[in-house]
């Protein structure tokens, strides 16, 4: 089946900086998803994006469709205390049965303030 | 989002015990899914349920039993775990085929 790798696995951060995480994956996707899940509760949604090539931002965070269809990033800039938490990539081929979600393991966050 | 809610949000049981997770979706939505989510692994897919037909049992052991009776509501009835079940286990809603929300999930320990 399709996989993700996402990377990094684990970042350490001062207050302030700017954060970049990736996911590549070994086929296409449709869509790609970047969700936060912080301690105790369930993941969720940041950004989504329908289009490769296509560059979204939401609030500090951007994220990037790769052009490939096999790649996407996301980005944090100005990095607050409360951007703690593990950050997951999702992709979604889409269509007929391919609705189902592949997700990265995740990129654990901590921001030392 | 947050028009998915889980209850209970912890349990704990026994390997002789029965009990039942449930998820409720306020967002219109017509699929539901249930996720498994260990540490170090990324989520797993366990069942998923369009307009209350179950679609998807990705190989699931016979000892989660899910139940769907309408488009909002999702229980997973749990009987004769095994300690390794031990998990957050997550439910998401979305329309078909579109984004998934997900609730804050259950973690569930098997003693």
């Amino acid at each position: 089946g399709q996989q993700l790798n996402q990377s990094p696995q684990s970042m350490f951060i001062q207050e302030g900086e700017d954060v970049s995480m990736n996911c590549t994956s070994s086929s296409i996707f449709n869509t790609w998803l970047w969700y936060k899940q912080e301690p105790g509760e369930g993941p969720v949604l940041l950004i989504a994006l329908y289009k490769a090539g296509e560059l979204t931002s939401n609030g500090r965070l951007t994220a990037q469709f790769g052009i490939t269809r096999k790649d996407s990033f996301l980005n944090i800039s100005a990095s607050i205390p409360s951007d703690v938490g593990i950050y997951f990539c999702a992709g979604q081929l889409g269509g007929g049965s391919n609705y189902k979600l592949t997700f990265g393991k995740g990129t654990l966050l901590t921001v030392n303030p | 989002e947050t028009g998915v809610t889980q209850t209970p949000r912890h349990l704990v049981m026994g390997m002789t015990n029965k009990k039942s997770l449930k998820c409720e979706q306020h967002l219109g939505h017509n699929a539901m899914y249930w996720y498994k989510q260990s540490a170090k692994k990324p989520l797993e897919l366990m069942f998923v349920y369009n307009f209350k037909e179950q679609t998807e049992n990705n190989s699931v052991p016979s000892r989660f039993s899910p139940e769907c009776p309408n488009s909002s509501h999702l229980f997973l009835h749990l009987h004769t775990l095994q300690p390794e079940d031990s998990a957050l286990y997550l439910c998401a809603s979305s329309r078909i085929e579109d984004t998934q929300y997900f609730g804050p999930g259950t973690r569930l320990t098997v003693l």
